[in-house]
């Protein structure tokens, strides 16, 4: 069964790091761009980071220079290093997987998510 | 960065009746390609989102076929042909096009009169 299983969230304060952990099964891992994509209580989706095959990420610029996307196939595993986290952080992270070239398609793997709360 | 702006916000919809999602980019979504990547994502109470439609009009597999995708450049539509109960959701949109950013459209909640 192809399947996404996030995991590392948590509380922590304003200022503070965290760094989340994505297991990838069913699927040769190492073919396919990978992203996260957050979801504030209420809220809508938004694209927070890729990386392609080659290990080449990518940010928006509302966490660019404060989260780090990471991959290892070795272990099917697929990271997201958060610093500096503020309140507007705080949301669901869903690991999802690119469809077609550069996630063109958008993302037709999803994981259940993680809970990411930044407060004091 | 292409924002994408879905209308209505909320729709309250009939069992069995028809409902219609309009998606609007703020630039063309044809790629160099000649492709048109946009999206469609549902997304159910609880539960993560599931992509419905890519490139347009193409449904993944095990969606019904009362989903349809349509439009071109700009301007894009979802319509559910007959609202199931389990349609209920918040159904985005999503381009892939100007990659690398992926933008997705606020969202429309899909309610049950």
């Amino acid at each position: 069964e192809v399947q996404l299983v996030e995991s590392g969230g948590g509380l922590v304060q304003p200022g503070g790091s965290l760094r989340l952990s994505c297991a990838a099964s069913g699927f040769t891992f190492s073919s396919y761009d990978m992203h996260w994509v957050r979801q504030a209580t209420g809220k809508g989706l938004e694209w927070v980071s890729a990386i392609g095959t080659a290990g080449d990420p990518y940010y928006p610029g509302s966490v660019k220079g404060r989260f780090t996307i990471s991959r290892e196939n070795a272990k099917n595993s697929l990271y997201l290093q958060m610093n500096s986290l503020r309140a507007g952080d705080t949301a669901v992270y869903y690991c999802a997987r690119g469809a077609a070239v550069a996630g063109t398609d958008g993302f037709d793997i999803w994981g259940q998510g993680t809970m990411v709360t930044v407060s004091s | 960065d292409v924002v994408m702006t879905q209308s209505p916000l909320s729709l309250p919809v009939t069992l069995g009746q028809p409902a219609s999602i309009s998606c609007r980019s703020s630039q063309s979504l044809v790629h160099s390609d000649g492709n048109t990547y946009l999206n469609w994502f549902q997304q159910r109470p609880g539960q993560s989102p599931r992509r419905l439609i890519y490139k347009v009009s193409n449904r993944d597999s095990g969606v019904p076929d009362r989903f349809s995708g349509s439009g071109s450049g700009t301007d894009f539509t979802l319509k559910i042909s007959r609202v199931e109960a389990e349609d209920v959701g918040v159904y985005y949109c999503m381009q892939g096009t100007h990659w690398p950013q992926w933008t997705f459209g606020q969202g429309t909640k899909v309610e049950i009169k």
